[in-house]
Protein backbone atom coordinates (compact mmCIF):
# COMPACT_ATOMS: atom_id res chain seq x y z
CA UNK A 1 0.00 0.00 0.00
CA UNK A 2 1.07 3.41 -0.92
CA UNK A 3 2.10 5.66 2.57
CA UNK A 4 3.38 9.73 2.74
CA UNK A 5 5.74 10.42 5.25
CA UNK A 6 6.33 14.58 6.25
CA UNK A 7 9.33 15.80 8.63
CA UNK A 8 9.95 17.30 10.61
CA UNK A 9 6.46 16.97 12.83
CA UNK A 10 6.91 20.36 14.49
CA UNK A 11 9.52 23.16 13.67
CA UNK A 12 10.24 26.82 15.69
CA UNK A 13 12.78 28.41 13.53
CA UNK A 14 13.97 32.45 13.82
CA UNK A 15 12.95 35.18 11.17
CA UNK A 16 15.71 34.93 8.62
CA UNK A 17 16.70 31.50 8.80
CA UNK A 18 16.77 28.67 5.88
CA UNK A 19 14.12 26.30 5.44
CA UNK A 20 13.80 22.85 4.33
CA UNK A 21 10.99 20.31 5.01
CA UNK A 22 10.47 16.86 3.06
CA UNK A 23 7.91 14.59 2.16
CA UNK A 24 8.45 11.30 0.52
CA UNK A 25 5.71 8.84 -0.85
CA UNK A 26 6.08 5.14 -1.19
CA UNK A 27 4.96 2.42 -2.83
CA UNK A 28 3.83 4.14 -6.00
CA UNK A 29 5.95 5.65 -9.61
CA UNK A 30 5.17 9.04 -10.83
CA UNK A 31 2.81 10.10 -8.51
CA UNK A 32 1.25 14.19 -8.81
CA UNK A 33 3.03 16.06 -5.61
CA UNK A 34 1.57 18.90 -3.73
CA UNK A 35 2.19 21.24 -0.91
CA UNK A 36 -0.26 23.41 0.93
CA UNK A 37 -0.17 25.88 3.75
CA UNK A 38 -2.84 26.15 6.26
CA UNK A 39 -3.41 28.68 8.86
CA UNK A 40 -5.11 28.35 11.89
CA UNK A 41 -8.66 27.68 11.35
CA UNK A 42 -8.67 28.32 7.50
CA UNK A 43 -8.66 26.22 4.36
CA UNK A 44 -5.73 25.15 2.23
CA UNK A 45 -3.93 27.19 0.32
CA UNK A 46 -2.03 25.39 -2.77
CA UNK A 47 1.72 26.36 -2.67
CA UNK A 48 3.17 24.40 -5.61
CA UNK A 49 2.65 21.32 -7.61
CA UNK A 50 5.25 18.71 -9.10
CA UNK A 51 4.05 16.10 -12.18
CA UNK A 52 7.71 14.95 -12.50
CA UNK A 53 11.13 14.90 -11.72
CA UNK A 54 12.16 18.47 -12.51
CA UNK A 55 8.79 20.00 -12.80
CA UNK A 56 7.39 22.39 -10.50
CA UNK A 57 4.19 24.72 -10.63
CA UNK A 58 4.11 27.49 -8.48
CA UNK A 59 0.67 29.13 -7.12
CA UNK A 60 1.45 31.91 -5.18
CA UNK A 61 4.50 34.41 -5.38
CA UNK A 62 5.93 34.28 -2.12
CA UNK A 63 9.48 33.49 -0.20
CA UNK A 64 9.33 29.38 -0.57
CA UNK A 65 10.18 27.16 -3.05
CA UNK A 66 9.78 23.85 -4.02
CA UNK A 67 12.39 20.97 -5.68
CA UNK A 68 11.74 17.21 -6.77
CA UNK A 69 15.19 15.83 -6.66
CA UNK A 70 14.06 12.42 -6.97
CA UNK A 71 10.58 10.16 -8.49
CA UNK A 72 8.77 10.35 -4.69
CA UNK A 73 10.68 12.64 -2.95
CA UNK A 74 9.16 17.05 -3.05
CA UNK A 75 10.85 19.48 -0.74
CA UNK A 76 9.77 23.00 0.43
CA UNK A 77 12.66 25.57 1.39
CA UNK A 78 13.30 28.75 2.24
CA UNK A 79 16.53 30.89 2.36
CA UNK A 80 15.07 33.37 4.77
CA UNK A 81 12.11 33.10 6.75
CA UNK A 82 9.33 35.61 7.63
CA UNK A 83 6.76 35.71 10.29
CA UNK A 84 4.19 35.26 7.57
CA UNK A 85 5.60 31.57 7.19
CA UNK A 86 3.97 30.27 9.99
CA UNK A 87 1.30 28.05 9.26
CA UNK A 88 0.66 24.03 9.33
CA UNK A 89 2.24 22.73 5.94
CA UNK A 90 0.84 19.99 4.37
CA UNK A 91 1.76 17.48 1.44
CA UNK A 92 0.07 15.30 -1.11
CA UNK A 93 -0.07 12.88 -3.55
CA UNK A 94 -2.61 11.66 -5.60
CA UNK A 95 -1.75 8.70 -8.81
CA UNK A 96 -3.05 10.43 -11.49
CA UNK A 97 -5.60 13.51 -12.13
CA UNK A 98 -8.98 13.08 -10.91
CA UNK A 99 -8.35 10.84 -8.25
CA UNK A 100 -8.30 11.72 -5.00
CA UNK A 101 -5.30 13.05 -3.37
CA UNK A 102 -3.52 11.49 0.28
CA UNK A 103 -2.33 13.92 2.54
CA UNK A 104 0.56 13.77 5.17
CA UNK A 105 0.84 14.19 8.53
CA UNK A 106 1.98 17.72 8.33
CA UNK A 107 4.50 20.03 9.24
CA UNK A 108 3.66 23.08 12.24
CA UNK A 109 6.42 25.76 11.54
CA UNK A 110 6.17 28.75 14.25
CA UNK A 111 8.37 31.70 13.24
CA UNK A 112 10.00 33.23 15.96
CA UNK B 1 -7.10 31.91 -5.09
CA UNK B 2 -10.21 30.57 -6.30
CA UNK B 3 -12.32 28.31 -3.50
CA UNK B 4 -15.42 26.66 -2.94
CA UNK B 5 -18.27 27.78 -1.53
CA UNK B 6 -18.92 25.07 1.79
CA UNK B 7 -21.57 25.99 4.28
CA UNK B 8 -22.59 25.78 7.05
CA UNK B 9 -19.07 27.22 8.27
CA UNK B 10 -19.73 25.64 11.72
CA UNK B 11 -22.17 23.02 13.35
CA UNK B 12 -22.78 22.52 16.58
CA UNK B 13 -25.16 19.61 17.57
CA UNK B 14 -26.28 17.03 19.63
CA UNK B 15 -25.58 13.24 19.59
CA UNK B 16 -27.49 11.63 17.98
CA UNK B 17 -28.64 13.55 15.51
CA UNK B 18 -27.99 13.78 11.67
CA UNK B 19 -25.83 16.60 10.40
CA UNK B 20 -25.96 18.02 6.01
CA UNK B 21 -23.15 20.44 4.44
CA UNK B 22 -22.89 21.54 1.13
CA UNK B 23 -20.67 22.70 -1.65
CA UNK B 24 -21.21 24.97 -4.32
CA UNK B 25 -18.85 26.22 -7.20
CA UNK B 26 -19.40 28.39 -10.13
CA UNK B 27 -17.67 25.85 -12.28
CA UNK B 28 -18.45 22.31 -13.52
CA UNK B 29 -15.90 19.70 -11.51
CA UNK B 30 -15.27 16.40 -12.82
CA UNK B 31 -14.61 14.83 -9.08
CA UNK B 32 -15.57 15.68 -5.85
CA UNK B 33 -14.37 14.83 -2.81
CA UNK B 34 -14.73 14.94 0.81
CA UNK B 35 -12.59 14.81 3.35
CA UNK B 36 -12.14 14.97 7.45
CA UNK B 37 -9.33 16.94 9.44
CA UNK B 38 -8.46 16.58 13.11
CA UNK B 39 -6.52 19.05 14.91
CA UNK B 40 -2.77 18.44 14.39
CA UNK B 41 -3.49 16.03 11.19
CA UNK B 42 -3.35 15.83 7.78
CA UNK B 43 -6.93 15.73 5.66
CA UNK B 44 -7.99 11.73 5.37
CA UNK B 45 -10.14 10.86 2.54
CA UNK B 46 -13.76 10.04 3.13
CA UNK B 47 -15.71 9.53 -0.01
CA UNK B 48 -15.07 10.48 -3.60
CA UNK B 49 -17.60 10.98 -6.59
CA UNK B 50 -16.99 10.81 -9.68
CA UNK B 51 -20.17 10.80 -11.53
CA UNK B 52 -23.17 13.73 -12.24
CA UNK B 53 -26.03 12.28 -9.49
CA UNK B 54 -23.68 9.58 -7.94
CA UNK B 55 -24.68 8.59 -4.31
CA UNK B 56 -21.68 7.44 -2.27
CA UNK B 57 -21.92 6.10 1.33
CA UNK B 58 -19.12 5.39 3.78
CA UNK B 59 -20.48 3.65 6.98
CA UNK B 60 -22.69 6.22 8.68
CA UNK B 61 -21.68 9.22 5.99
CA UNK B 62 -23.40 9.56 2.37
CA UNK B 63 -22.08 12.31 -0.53
CA UNK B 64 -23.94 12.82 -3.39
CA UNK B 65 -22.74 14.68 -7.06
CA UNK B 66 -24.93 17.50 -7.79
CA UNK B 67 -27.07 16.83 -11.11
CA UNK B 68 -25.43 20.04 -12.18
CA UNK B 69 -21.70 18.92 -11.52
CA UNK B 70 -21.64 22.62 -9.54
CA UNK B 71 -22.82 21.09 -6.18
CA UNK B 72 -21.79 18.37 -3.70
CA UNK B 73 -23.41 17.18 -0.46
CA UNK B 74 -22.37 15.79 2.26
CA UNK B 75 -24.81 13.96 5.23
CA UNK B 76 -24.08 11.94 8.52
CA UNK B 77 -25.98 10.29 10.09
CA UNK B 78 -26.64 9.51 14.00
CA UNK B 79 -23.87 11.68 15.36
CA UNK B 80 -21.12 10.73 17.84
CA UNK B 81 -18.68 12.34 19.83
CA UNK B 82 -15.69 11.57 17.44
CA UNK B 83 -17.50 13.00 14.30
CA UNK B 84 -16.08 16.22 15.88
CA UNK B 85 -13.51 17.63 13.05
CA UNK B 86 -13.16 20.23 9.92
CA UNK B 87 -14.89 18.93 6.67
CA UNK B 88 -13.41 19.92 3.85
CA UNK B 89 -14.89 19.08 0.13
CA UNK B 90 -12.69 19.70 -2.80
CA UNK B 91 -12.78 19.31 -6.56
CA UNK B 92 -11.36 19.29 -9.44
CA UNK B 93 -12.07 19.94 -13.47
CA UNK B 94 -10.53 18.91 -16.47
CA UNK B 95 -7.12 20.80 -17.90
CA UNK B 96 -5.82 21.44 -14.32
CA UNK B 97 -3.90 19.45 -12.30
CA UNK B 98 -5.40 21.69 -9.41
CA UNK B 99 -7.71 20.54 -6.43
CA UNK B 100 -10.12 23.34 -5.25
CA UNK B 101 -11.09 23.20 -1.37
CA UNK B 102 -13.81 24.20 0.32
CA UNK B 103 -13.60 26.57 3.28
CA UNK B 104 -14.30 23.72 5.69
CA UNK B 105 -17.31 22.90 7.76
CA UNK B 106 -16.55 22.71 11.91
CA UNK B 107 -18.44 20.39 13.55
CA UNK B 108 -19.13 20.20 17.35
CA UNK B 109 -20.87 17.55 18.42
CA UNK B 110 -22.22 18.05 22.04
CA UNK B 111 -22.86 14.37 24.54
Amino acid sequence: SQTIHQWPATLVQPVGSPLSLECTVEGTSNPNLYWYRQAAGRGLQLLFYSVGIGQISSEVPQNLSASRPQDRQFILSSKKLLLSDSGFYLCAWTDSFNQPQHFGDGTRLSIL
Amino acid sequence: GQQLNQSPQSMFIQEGEDVSMNCTSSSIFNTWLWYKQEPGEGPVLLIALYKAGELTSNGRLTAQFGITRKDSFLNISASIPSDVGIYFCAGTTSGTYKYIFGTGTRLKVLA
